[in-house]
């Protein structure tokens, strides 16, 4: 069984619309995380929770609000859509122990903003 | 600025045992060597992490420098399916909990 769904798996939307992207794992961790990974580029770091609590934020643009609802939730909420924002969305999770922290990531969202 | 270098891409053949180098030299003493993996449409697949000492899993051996300075990732026996994107990435852990990927190795596996 998967440990960490996203849904939807695809997703496809109009520039100016807004869409969430859900996340929920089930290993138990208390923190999660969001990245970006536009076409051929690496990984990019977006959000961390911990005990759902924000705990950083690279993200530039305020239309990009994660939304914690339960401890293994963490939805991304993404507002005034851009051509841009077109990526595949990944969400980890991991148990913070205060020194290792092993990341372990979801299947992710592919975007697509028209 | 990149904190580890690896080679653009490797080439193996299935069978073989393939070693994936990593460059850390300004690693800190807290930070961890994690190495992950990513084949194309899928997210990254934790492959292994180490401090100081060698390390072996199912997946693979990481072998770190005396100086820290790089590790060395040895896959055994590899398939078809180890063929991905390999990240060597440093954490410190804590409260910095942001893992910054790379362009990392590309492994291609031929029959």
């Amino acid at each position: 069984d998967p440990k960490i769904i996203q849904k939807p798996k695809y997703l496809v939307a109009v520039t100016g619309s807004e869409k969430i992207l859900i996340c929920e794992q089930y290993l138990g961790h208390n923190a999660m995380y969001w990245y970006r990974q536009s076409a051929k580029k690496p990984l990019e770091f977006m959000f961390s929770y911990s005990y759902q609590k924000l705990m950083d934020n690279q993200t530039a643009s305020s239309r990009f609000q994660p939304q914690s609802s339960k401890k293994n939730h963490l939805d991304l909420q993404i507002t005034a859509l851009k051509p841009d924002d077109s990526a595949t969305y990944f969400c980890a999770s991991s148990q913070p122990t205060g020194g290792k922290d092993t990341q372990y990531f979801g299947p992710g969202t592919r975007l697509l903003v028209l | 600025d990149a904190k580890t270098t690896q080679p653009d891409s490797m080439e193996s053949t299935e069978g073989e045992t393939v070693h994936l180098p990593c460059s850390h030299a300004t690693i800190s003493g807290n930070e961890y060597i994690y190495w992950y993996r990513q084949v194309p449409l899928q997210g990254p697949e934790y492959v292994t992490h180490g401090l100081q000492q060698n390390t072996t899993n199912s997946m693979a051996f990481l072998a770190i420098a005396s100086d820290r300075k790089s590790s060395t990732l040895i896959l055994t026996h590899v398939s078809l399916r180890d063929a991905a994107v390999y990240h060597c990435i440093l954490n410190s852990g804590g409260s910095n909990y942001k893992l910054t990927f790379g362009k990392g190795t590309l492994l291609t596996v031929t029959p």
